[in-house]
């Protein structure tokens, strides 16, 4: 089954404990992304991959890391959470499409839910 | 901002009625989709439309987009109860990245 797979699903953290959400795709795509969702703010978008080694930030980089070694998966971490980073925490994948950029639909994960205290 | 407004925020109907919400956007697009998410869960892809499109369908939904006045709306017709969700537009604003920009939704509440 085709699907991105996020783990952990939910965490209660401390400040200053760095973590790791893990997120891993099986359909090959070339293009990954990690958006954050926050009530009334809707999807931001954090860190985004087209490619193996090619990650850019997106529009709320802040306090994050990514790394994209291998194609299936593209971690998200928190060096150091702080509580402003309490969000709802989606992965998304895409195959690249022709031509520049990105044009077919994004697949998401489930979502990690992370409470930094 | 790039972000696409999705209007109105908040849309509660009965069951059977249509439910219809609007998006609009800032510059040329590339292309313009729309998500649902049920509560807490991942966003699902619905609909897909190019810049050089008018109008698609997908079983009850139909998606329409009027580049002249950069707008897009979502008609579901028929409502069920399982419509209930929350619905998004995404534009992409084309460029090198090509990146997804997400508007807030619309909150979609239909009554049984």
């Amino acid at each position: 089954e085709a699907q991105v797979t996020q783990n952990p699903r939910y965490l209660i953290t401390v400040t200053g404990k760095k973590l790791t959400v893990t997120c891993s795709q099986n359909m090959n795509h070339e293009y990954m992304s990690w958006y954050r969702q926050d009530p009334g703010l809707g999807l931001r978008q954090i860190y985004y991959s087209m490619n193996v080694e090619v990650t850019d930030k997106g529009d709320v980089p802040e306090g994050y890391k990514v790394s994209r070694k291998e194609k299936r998966n593209f971690p998200l971490i928190l060096e150091s959470p702080s509580p402003n980073q309490t969000s709802l925490y989606f992965c998304a994948s895409s195959s690249r499409g022709s031509g520049r950029g990105y044009t077919g639909e994004l697949f998401f994960g489930e979502g990690s839910r992370l409470t930094v205290l | 901002s790039q972000q696409g407004e999705e209007d109105p925020q908040a849309l509660s109907i009965q069951e059977g009625e249509n439910a219809t919400m609007n998006c609009s956007y800032k510059t040329s697009i590339n292309n313009l989709q729309w998500y649902r998410q049920n509560s807490g869960r991942g966003l699902v892809h619905l609909i897909l439309i190019r810049s050089n499109e008018r109008e698609k369908h997908s079983g009850r939904l139909r998606v329409t987009l009027d580049t002249s006045k950069k707008s897009s709306s979502l008609l579901i017709t028929a409502s069920r109860a399982a419509d209930t969700a929350s619905y998004f537009c995404a534009v992409n604003y084309g460029g090198s990245q090509g990146n997804l920009i997400f508007g807030k939704g619309t909150k979609l509440s239909v009554k049984p």
